[in-house]
């Protein structure tokens, strides 16, 4: 197996601009987390789904984060519009029996 | 509600001296305790978790559950641990999310 597979892995884009992550988690795992990293705030929790069901958002920053996970082979998260706050490297996860692989991660930056 | 603490922001030791992260959590739980590594702007990998009480590329960690502590110990250092170290902690009834500390960079000066 590849491993959990994100794209893009850089991604540069103007203040108001949509952006979407993508995310392939690994075959058969039934958790996947989306989490975001930045020197001040160190790794967050966005949101993790179950069974392709979200099971805890309260990590979202705002509206203007969305999150989905249409079949189990995939996830999306959406930020529309973007702000150069949101600049940050954002991590996809998945899991089976509790232990999470990270993929390698989307660096975000917005101007 | 569960937190974990990683007191060292930054640690640096020479090549061959003793290192250990500290990690300490509060859970009023069974907590599972893990450890996770990240090298120079790469995704993070699992390097130990408590239950499976195993040794990988020198690293050791105990579970102290009256320190409330998991610190992760390697007794020579090598150039190539120097890397960002998380500790985190998953409530023991479940297989959901994990509680990642802030982290603790380690360089190994040679």
């Amino acid at each position: 197996d590849a491993g959990v597979i994100q794209s893009p892995r850089h991604e540069v884009t103007e203040m108001g601009q949509e952006v979407t992550l993508r995310c392939k988690p690994i075959s058969g795992h039934d958790y996947l987390f989306w989490y975001r990293q930045t020197m001040m705030r160190g790794l967050e929790l966005l949101i993790y789904f179950n069974n392709n069901v979200p099971i805890d958002d309260s990590g979202m920053p705002e509206d203007r984060f969305s999150a989905k996970m249409p079949n189990a082979s995939f996830s999306t998260l959406k930020i529309q519009p973007s702000e150069p706050r949101d600049s940050a490297v954002y991590f996809c996860a998945s899991s089976l029996l509790g232990i999470p692989y990270f993929g390698p991660g989307t660096r975000l930056t917005v101007l | 509600a569960q937190r974990v603490t990683q007191p060292e922001k930054l640690l640096s030791v020479f090549k061959g001296a003793p290192v250990e992260l500290k990690c300490n959590y509060s859970y009023s739980g069974s907590p599972e305790l893990f450890w996770y590594v990240q090298y120079s702007r790469q995704r993070l990998q699992l390097l130990l978790r408590h239950i499976s009480r195993e040794s990988i590329k020198g690293f050791t960690a105990d579970l102290n559950k009256g320190e409330t502590s998991f610190h992760l110990k390697k007794p020579f250092a090598q150039e190539e641990d120097s890397a960002m170290y998380y500790c985190a902690l998953r409530r023991g009834s479940t297989l959901g999310r994990l509680y990642f500390g802030r982290g603790t960079q380690l360089t190994v000066w040679p």
